[in-house]
């Protein structure tokens, strides 16, 4: 099955710089990639996703890149703000048996004013 | 509640008890989820449903059983055979079993006292 690496773990800016959190997968295969963000207590919310057809996507501040010779992607968040703080975890799909998706550990990003 | 909804929020379990946590969703999507998260370990899938009546493992089922007798419910049974039960756990749902635009739930945490 797909195996999915994240790193860091953890993760320390201050307000108005970048961050960027990488992660691997295994499966050659996976062509959907989703970057999901989750507060304290609350439940994963999908923020950006990519599919293999394309190389970058942005939404305002956030950004995903995906290389797939490489078998990575990342997220990049520009003028990062107190509210960014939270775990982002990635995921990638499976197309072998069911497509499910699967997770990386997260990273826990905290923004500092 | 974004369509899905868990519930309890909270719930305690004794050693040795089974107990039932609850997942429905109102969003008319074919498949569910219920995953374990744990520090530091992301989410792990347990079982999934492609419609009703059928039902999957995932990667940790031991010690756990569901049932889809329609298709908004999907109740998780945490039974006494799962050794360390005492973890957060997500139901999500999507469209026709697709890994795209995973909506979850809020979230159950079990604690084994």
């Amino acid at each position: 099955g797909e195996n999915v690496e994240q790193h860091p773990s953890t993760l320390s800016v201050q307000e108005g710089d970048s961050a960027v959190i990488k992660c691997t997968y295994s499966d050659s295969a996976s062509n959907y990639f989703p970057w999901y963000k989750q507060e304290l207590g609350k439940r994963p919310q999908l923020i950006i996703d990519i599919r293999s057809n394309v190389g970058e996507k942005k939404d305002q501040r956030i950004a995903v890149t995906l290389n797939k010779t490489a078998k990575h992607f990342s997220l990049h968040i520009t003028e990062t703000q107190p509210e960014d703080s939270a775990v982002y975890f990635c995921a990638a799909n499976t197309q072998t048996g069911a497509n499910n998706l699967f997770f990386g550990t997260g990273t826990r990003l905290t923004v500092i004013p | 509640d974004g369509g899905i909804t868990q519930s309890p929020k909270y719930l305690f379990r004794k050693e040795g008890q089974n107990v039932t946590l609850s997942c429905e969703q109102n969003l008319n999507h074919d498949a569910m989820y219920w995953y374990r998260q744990d520090p530091g370990q992301g989410l792990r899938l347990i079982y999934y449903s492609q419609i009703v009546n059928d039902f999957q493992k995932g990667d940790i089922a031991e010690g756990y059983s569901v049932s889809r007798e329609k298709k908004e419910s999907f109740p998780l049974t945490v039974t006494s055979a799962q050794k360390n039960p005492t973890a957060f756990y997500l139901c999500a749902s999507s469209i026709e079993h697709r890994a795209y635009g995973y909506t979850f739930g809020s979230g159950t945490r079990l604690t084994v006292v």
